[in-house]
């Protein structure tokens, strides 16, 4: 069975400060895992992918996440927050292999300070 | 491409009345999914589509909700009667078959049952 758990429900940081929203998942089988960013009142956009190519994916708006196959994570990362960051995050891990759906994370809601 | 497109934006019904949600996915696009967004329940999967064909509606809460897609463009998501548990955001999305999984999602309607 698939499932993924982000350990965080809310994270606050400090305008140019790091970001880390951690996010771990069980698969029985290779899966793709996935970040989206939800904007207060918007749809869920995608920010990155992992497909079993290479481990550390870079996305849209400076995130990137690091593929640990040992430790079953795929952390979300940013070397420097922005106000504009300020979001709800969702890790994605996909379903059993043809089926084309997804297991959500509960989300991690980033607040960003002046 | 413009994306996903639902419509309306923004329904306000009365419990007992007929909610007809629409979307159009992404063209080229052969898997359709219906998501309904909660504070209490977060993201939940309603149904999905592949070349129009329900695949799997075990997420469709009650006999209340049905959806249909009777072409590639066009789908419906209509709930009779309404209820006030029914409020909710509810989200489309498409994606295109093959390795890479990643969906597309529409900005939502957000739905209100008084």
């Amino acid at each position: 069975a698939q499932s993924v758990t982000q350990l965080d429900s809310h994270v606050s940081v400090s305008e140019g400060t790091p970001v880390l929203l951690r996010c771990n998942y069980s698969s029985s089988y290779s899966p793709s895992l996935f970040w989206y960013v939800q904007h207060p009142n918007k749809g869920l956009q995608l920010l990155l992918k992992y497909t079993s190519a290479a481990t550390l994916v870079k996305g849209i708006n400076g995130f990137e996440a690091e593929f640990k196959k040992s430790e079953t994570s795929f952390h979300l990362t940013k070397p420097s927050a922005h106000m504009r960051d300020a979001a709800e995050y969702f890790c994605v891990v996909s379903g059993p292999p043809g089926t084309y759906k997804y297991i959500f994370g509960t989300g991690t809601r980033l607040k960003v300070l002046a | 491409d413009a994306g996903v497109i639902q419509s309306p934006r923004h329904e306000v019904t009365e419990m007992g009345q007929e909610v007809t949600l629409r979307c159009k996915p992404i063209s080229g696009h052969d898997y359709l999914f219906w998501y309904r967004q909660t504070m209490m329940r977060g993201l939940e999967l309603l149904i999905y589509f592949n070349n129009n064909v329900p695949i799997d509606d075990s997420g469709m809460p009650e006999d209340r909700f049905s959806a249909k897609m009777p072409n590639a463009s066009f789908s419906t998501l209509k709930i009779q009667p309404s209820e006030p548990r029914d409020s909710a955001v509810y989200f489309c999305a498409s994606s295109l078959a093959g390795a890479t999984y990643e969906q597309y999602f529409g900005p939502g309607t957000r739905l209100t049952v008084t």
